[in-house]
C-alpha cells in the first residue's frame, strides 16, 4: 500500500532553475492537493484539484503551476524558483471534495539557492 | 485573523501524565476537525477526527469538540514518551470551497 507517493525526496536548486513535483496516489481518491510548510506558517495551501480536470488555486498559489495529469497524478511546477519558494512541499488525497480526511505523501524537501 | 489557532508551545508533559492540546477556529461554517501528528522530517498523520459536538475517543486519544465556543482539543492520557511530536489542527470549512485550514501545530515533549 503506496498511498501517496512523492518524487523528489530533496531537491537543490539554483534561483531561476525550474522543476516539477511528482505526486501520485494509489487509493482511487478524487481529490489531490498541494501544500507547503515553513517554519511558523503551518501548512498552507498551494494549489488543489477538486476532480480530475480541475484545478484551483489555493492560499499561496503565485510562482506556482500544476497539472492534474490523471485521476492518479498531480504535478506541481516551479517555473523560475525563488530562495522564498525554500520549503517542505507535501502532496495530500482525499475521497473527495467533501469528504473525510487529508492522506499525506512523505514530502519534498527543496532548497533553492 | 488566522482561521486556526493553537499555542505553539513547546508543551512539556511527564510520562503517564495527560497531555492537553488546544485549537480555535474563526469560521462558524467550520463542518470537520482533524488531529494530526507530525514527527520532525515526517508527514503528518491522522490521530483524530470529529464532527459533532461532544467528545470522542479512541484509545489514549480524546477529541472534544464545542461549536458553540468555537473550540476543539485532544487530550492524550498516559503519555508516553512516542507521543512527542508536533499535533496539527486542522478545520475543514464548508463556506471556503470544502478547503482545509491547518493551525501551525503545538510541539509536545513527553519527558520520561
Amino acid at each position: 500500500n503506496a498511498g501517496v507517493t512523492q518524487t523528489p525526496k530533496f531537491q537543490v536548486l539554483k534561483t531561476g532553475q525550474s522543476m516539477t513535483l511528482q505526486c501520485a496516489q494509489d487509493m482511487n481518491h478524487n481529490s489531490m492537493y498541494w501544500y507547503r510548510q515553513d517554519p511558523g506558517m503551518g501548512l498552507r495551501l498551494i494549489y488543489y484539484s477538486a476532480s480530475e480536470g480541475t484545478t484551483d488555486k489555493g492560499e499561496v498559489p503565485n510562482g506556482y503551476n500544476v497539472s492534474r495529469l490523471n485521476k492518479r497524478e498531480f504535478s506541481l511546477r516551479l517555473e523560475s524558483a525563488a530562495p522564498s519558494q525554500t520549503s517542505v512541499y507535501f502532496c495530500a488525497s482525499r475521497r473527495g471534495p467533501n469528504t473525510g480526511e487529508l492522506f499525506f505523501g512523505e514530502g519534498s524537501r527543496l532548497t533553492v539557492l | 485573523q488566522k482561521e486556526v489557532e493553537q499555542n505553539s508551545g513547546p508543551l512539556s508533559v511527564p510520562e503517564g501524565a495527560i497531555a492537553s492540546l488546544n485549537c480555535t477556529y474563526s469560521d462558524r461554517g467550520s463542518q470537520s476537525f482533524f488531529w494530526y501528528r507530525q514527527y520532525s522530517g515526517k508527514s503528518p498523520e491522522l490521530i483524530m477526527s470529529i464532527y459533532s459536538n461532544g467528545d470522542k475517543e479512541d484509545g489514549r486519544f480524546t477529541a472534544q469538540l464545542n461549536k458553540a465556543s468555537q473550540y476543539v482539543s485532544l487530550l492524550i492520557r498516559d503519555s508516553q514518551p512516542s507521543d512527542s511530536a508536533t499535533y496539527l489542527c486542522a478545520v475543514n470549512i464548508k463556506t471556503a470551497g470544502n478547503q482545509f485550514y491547518f493551525g501551525t501545530g503545538t510541539s509536545l515533549t513527553v519527558i520520561p
